[in-house]
């Protein structure tokens, strides 16, 4: 069983500034089926990024995604108000899908 | 428009059963994956399963095989999730989404607002 370890479990930034999340995979899970997504507090999580780097629909170019193999990183470059929430990995590469337990990204 | 509308909030006692529902529109219900994922209060998320209403073929978390039933209802468009005895650590938020791609296991691209069940005695 694939593990996603997301560490550390709190980020503090202010906004305007860059953030780096990390996701880690217990193996090898390629460069393709990982996703990023977001949760705000009272909300559904809402799909960030796909395929490791590919951004859904209506998500704005400051979030990137990058990786492979093992180590997985989201990429905020300028963090707007909206933009501060809990965020999650996710490996979709077979029928057994697994989250890692979240990044939340705070105001320092 | 893509559109996942789950049943309302539960409240029910341990050992009781329950079934909630989780109502698509807006794309082709047979052909892309469904799947469901639970939030413990103040907790991360965690996958459960996820079904292909096409033919009924469902994958669950080694964590909640026999915990629960997914299920489909192709004439209406609509999956479930039921418990046949709640504990009280079922306590949850229960969401359901739609995988991106038809007939893919890919991320989850449309969630519902999700379903709180509250378990207590």
């Amino acid at each position: 069983e694939i593990v996603l370890t997301q560490s550390p479990g709190t980020l503090s930034f202010s906004p305007g500034e860059g953030a780096t999340l990390s996701c880690r995979a217990s193996e090898d899970i390629g460069s393709v089926s990982l996703a990023w997504y977001q949760q705000k507090p009272g909300q559904a999580p809402r799909l960030v990024i796909y395929d490791v780097s590919n951004r859904a629909t209506g998500i704005p170019d400051r979030f990137s995604g990058t990786g492979s193999g093992t180590a997985f990183t989201l990429t905020i470059s300028r963090l707007e108000p909206e933009d501060f929430a809990v965020y999650y990995c996710q490996y979709y590469g077979n029928s057994f899908r697994t989250f890692g337990q979240g990044t939340k990204v705070e105001v320092k | 428009e893509v559109q996942l509308l789950q049943s309302g909030p539960e409240a029910k006692m341990p050992g009781e059963s329950l079934r909630i529902s989780c109502k698509t529109s807006g794309f082709s219900f047979s052909i892309y994956w469904l799947a469901w994922v639970r939030q413990r209060p103040g907790k991360g998320l965690e996958w459960m399963g996820i079904i292909f209403p096409g033919d009924s073929d469902t994958r669950y978390s080694p964590s909640f095989e026999g915990q629960v039933t997914m299920s489909v209802d192709k004439s209406i468009s609509t999956a479930y999730l039921q418990w046949d005895s709640l504990k009280a650590s079922d306590t949850a938020m229960y969401y359901c989404a739609k995988v991106r791609r038809a007939g893919r296991h890919d991320a989850f691209e449309f969630w519902g607002h999700g379903t709180m069940v509250t378990v207590s005695s």
